[in-house]
Order: structure tokens, then sequence, then C-alpha cells
């Protein structure tokens, strides 16, 4: 069951923030964020496991809600470097192979100047 | 620069020939992954490999699509016969040992006339 993100879309001005939600109907062992840039592999940005552990980058924060099944990705005082698209995953089958994941369709977001 | 390596970057084909992609990871990840992607989407798991066993194949993966990793280092994805919904990015993904970071290379863009 693919994890459904919102909003599709966002356009920001530089500085503004934003919140990129990712909702599962299944019981989530891990969800997982990246942002691909046009033309560019996607990169890992977070992972957020059961039991409230987080490692990522410094500069973006996430929660994830287990008991809702949502995880919310915070982009506070958004830089023109943040445009790209995210992409949230979840663990295919409820494995806890971090590699084999179901994506969301993305969300994307483009920071003006 | 993920450190994964795909080529070529672009194929264009004629609907029924044969192609073959070529994936080098980053060369302490035992893990590899094969994803595709289409205009819009995030990217859908086709198949993984730990060393060179291929544990899992997804069910987009049909018979004419097959890939291997001999010795454990790069892997190759190869589809027989191709058709017109066949064009898409793939991308291929690895991860270290026990690691929750999948690093993405910039894919394969497959376009079938």
């Amino acid at each position: 069951q693919q994890p459904v993100q919102s909003p599709q879309a966002v356009i920001l001005r530089e500085g503004e923030d934003a919140v990129i939600n990712c909702s599962s109907s299944k019981a989530l062992y891990s969800v997982h964020w990246y942002r691909q840039k046009h033309g560019e592999a996607p990169v890992f940005l977070m992972i957020l496991l059961k039991g409230g552990e987080q490692k990522g980058h410094e500069k973006i924060s996430a929660s994830f809600n287990e008991k809702k099944q949502q995880s919310s990705l915070y982009l506070t005082a958004s830089q023109l470097s943040y445009s790209g698209t995210y992409f949230c995953g979840t663990p295919r089958d409820g494995s806890s192979n971090t590699g084999k994941l179901i994506f969301g369709q993305g969300t994307t977001l483009q920071v003006k100047p | 620069d993920t450190g994964v390596s795909q080529n070529p970057r672009h194929k264009i084909t004629k609907r029924g020939q044969n192609v073959t992609f070529r994936c080098d990871p980053i060369s302490e990840h035992n893990r590899l992954y094969w994803y595709r992607q289409t205009l819009g989407q995030g990217p859908e798991f086709l198949t993984y490999f730990q060393n060179e066993a291929q544990l899992e194949k997804s069910r987009l993966l049909s018979d004419r699509f097959s890939a291997e990793r001999p010795k454990g280092s790069f892997s190759t994805l190869e589809i027989q016969r191709t058709e017109q919904g066949d064009s898409a990015m793939y991308l291929c993904a690895s991860i270290e040992g026990s690691g929750t970071e999948a690093f993405f290379g910039q894919g394969t863009r497959l376009t079938v006339v």
C-alpha cells in the first residue's frame, strides 16, 4: 500500500516554512524521507524509526506518529536549495529492510527568491 | 555525486530490442537495489541483492527482466523484447551492511520507440 503524501505541491518564498505529510494505512516500522532534484538521484534526508529514534541531517526535522501511522517533514527558513520533490518511503511488507521501500507519489517544493 | 554510478545515462531503443543497464555501487556496500521511476511518480522497487544473491523480486519484474550481480560487485539489469511500457528511469541504490541510508545512482533513462 503506497503511502499518501500531502500536499502535492508547495510554492514558498525564501525564509518561509513548509510541512510535508506522509500517511500510511499500514503499521509502520520506519519512515524514510528523500529529496530528488530534477534529473538527479534521490538523496537521503532522514529516517524515523519506531520508538522515536531519528537519523538524518541537522537542518531538517521530522516527526513520526506511530499510532496514527503518519510522518511529517518540517522545512524551516527555506532556502533556494530546498527546491525539489520530496518522497516518503515505508518498508514493504512490514520489513525492516531499509532499502525495500514503497514510496509516496511525491511533494514538489519550489522555493522562490 | 552519491558514489553510485549507472551506465548508460540515456538509452533509446526500438520496441522488441534487448537492453542492458549497469550499476556500480559504493564498493563496501553489500546490499543493492533496483527501482523503476516513471514521470511524476515515486520510485518502485524491482529487485534486491545481498552480495551476489538475488533475494527478492517484485511482481513488476516480469519474465522479460533479469538482474545479476556476479561476485557481489556491479549489477546488470537486462530487459528483453522491450515494450513501450518499459520506458522509465531505472535507478540503482546501495546500502552498507546494517545501514539505513540508501545511496541512489542518477539512473538510466530508457525510451522505447
